[in-house]
């Protein structure tokens, strides 16, 4: 099993280009989430999906969208990015927690840097 | 809502010395707390966690950690550090009253382990 994954490593961006960040789980996990690191902050929850076909905002969700097409596969765009989101974004999954909480698994991360 | 707050953004100490990273979170009628290490440029990993039961919890790499309810903390430690063990350590809370679970990290605690 590959665990989480997340597509591209790193990527340059010029303010007000746009892109798609890909996580792709293969664990059957029916929660995935969107984090972006920033030093001296920690993790920032920028949104989360509960199920394919659904999503929902997180702490900081502005400037992003995201679209679970398929139960495997987590999408985070930046339709205008601005140098406010460079950042490391995290992807994570989780399976269905029942009355406990089930460990979130992370991906290596994705470094953005907005010029 | 929930914050997890650690005290030291961080700790240099010295191989075979004990560390204690110090974490305190907000008050609630229940929580599920983590200790998250990141190793440089990879994704988090969990360490450990306290769902319910013994207040004093191992997790792997021999770190423990106490949960302490009157004090509301959950400050990890290891009696002896490796050089290995140099990482990034965050704190993290989750709201064991809401149906889906979200994290909210601390800001983090850099250990820096020095031969």
């Amino acid at each position: 099993n590959a665990g989480v994954t997340q597509t591209p490593k790193f990527r340059v961006l010029k303010t007000g280009q746009s892109m798609t960040l890909l996580c792709a789980q293969d664990m059957n996990h029916e929660y995935m989430y969107w984090y972006r690191q920033d030093p001296g902050m920690g993790l920032r929850l920028i949104h989360y999906s509960v199920g394919e076909g659904t999503t929902a905002k997180g702490e900081v969700p502005d400037g992003y969208n995201v679209s679970r097409l398929k139960k495997q596969n987590f999408l985070l765009g930046l339709e205008s990015a601005a140098p406010s989101q460079t950042s490391v974004y995290f992807c994570a999954s989780s399976p269905w927690a029942s009355g406990t909480f089930n460990e979130q698994f992370f991906g290596p991360g994705t470094r953005l840097t907005v010029l | 809502a929930q914050s997890v707050t650690q005290l030291d953004s961080q700790v240099p100490v010295f191989e075979e010395a004990p560390v204690e990273l110090r974490c305190n979170y907000s008050s609630s009628v229940s929580v599920y707390l983590f200790w998250y290490v990141q190793y440089p440029n990879q994704g988090l990993q969990l360490l450990l966690k306290y769902l319910s039961g013994s207040t004093l919890v191992k997790g792997i790499n021999g770190f423990e950690a106490e949960f302490n309810k009157s004090q509301t903390s959950f400050h990890l430690r290891k009696p002896s550090v490796h050089i290995s063990d140099t990482a990034e350590y965050f704190c993290a809370v989750s709201d064991g009253n809401t149906g889906f679970q979200k994290l909210v990290f601390g800001t983090g605690t850099r250990l820096l382990v020095s031969p």
